[in-house]
């Protein structure tokens, strides 16, 4: 069985602050990779993804994670954290393209000014 | 154009009461979800279907019944609605196995039950 765990359920920064959301899981099977974003009462936008190839990978409004297998994590950074990143965060794995996603607890992220 | 859609967004009923959410997507994908988010936000997968064959049913009572008329719509049933139902229930869809793995989800329909 697959399983996530998201360290801290609750993130504060500071405005142009570095914004780091760890992701550890398991997995039996090479992982497919996900952190999604959910803002309120809004459903859940992909952020990025890994499945193979490099393991840094590039998402949307600043945001990138590395996979490091040895250490079954997958961190999401930000190197400058914005107000509008204010949201709660989700670290996902999947067996495989088609598979249900397994989720992360979630971590929300507040951004003080 | 919305690639993910539910309706309704919002339903409040009492115990005891049937109810139905649809979802639909434009995106061509094949396969289509229902998950299940609980009022401390954790997420869990209730059913999957892939080309309107059920392929994961997640433990879920059986007053849960999704019904997939066709690869763009999802619907779920609840039968004899508990206390315990009152979430915000997720319609996603994906390409299936030959896509990228990631998975469009809908706005949520947050279900009250009183």
């Amino acid at each position: 069985a697959q399983s996530v765990t998201q360290l801290g359920s609750h993130v504060s920064v500071s405005e142009g602050a570095l914004v780091l959301l760890r992701c550890n899981y398991s997995s039996s099977v090479p992982p497919y990779l996900f952190w999604y974003v959910q803002y309120p009462n809004q459903g859940l936008q992909l952020l990025l993804k890994y499945t193979t190839g490099a393991t840094l990978v590039k998402g949307i409004n600043g945001f990138e994670a590395e996979f490091k297998k040895s250490e079954t994590s997958f961190h999401l950074t930000k190197p400058s954290a914005h107000m509008s990143d204010a949201a709660e965060y989700f670290c996902a794995v999947s067996r495989a393209a088609g598979n249900k996603l397994t989720f992360g607890g979630g971590t929300r992220v507040l951004v003080k000014p | 154009d919305t690639a993910v859609s539910q309706t309704p967004k919002y339903l409040v009923t009492q115990m005891g009461n049937d109810k139905s959410i649809k979802c639909e997507q434009n995106l061509g994908h094949d396969t289509m979800y229902w998950y299940k988010q609980d009022s401390k936000k954790f997420l869990k997968i209730m059913f999957s279907y892939n080309n309107k064959e059920l392929i994961i049913n997640e433990t879920v009572p059986n007053r849960f019944s999704p019904k997939s008329p066709d690869k763009a719509h999802l619907n779920l049933h609840i039968n004899s609605l508990e206390l315990g139902d009152s979430a915000v229930y997720f319609c996603a869809s994906s390409q299936g196995a030959s896509g990228g793995g990631e998975q469009f989800f809908g706005p949520g329909t947050r279900l009250t039950v009183l």
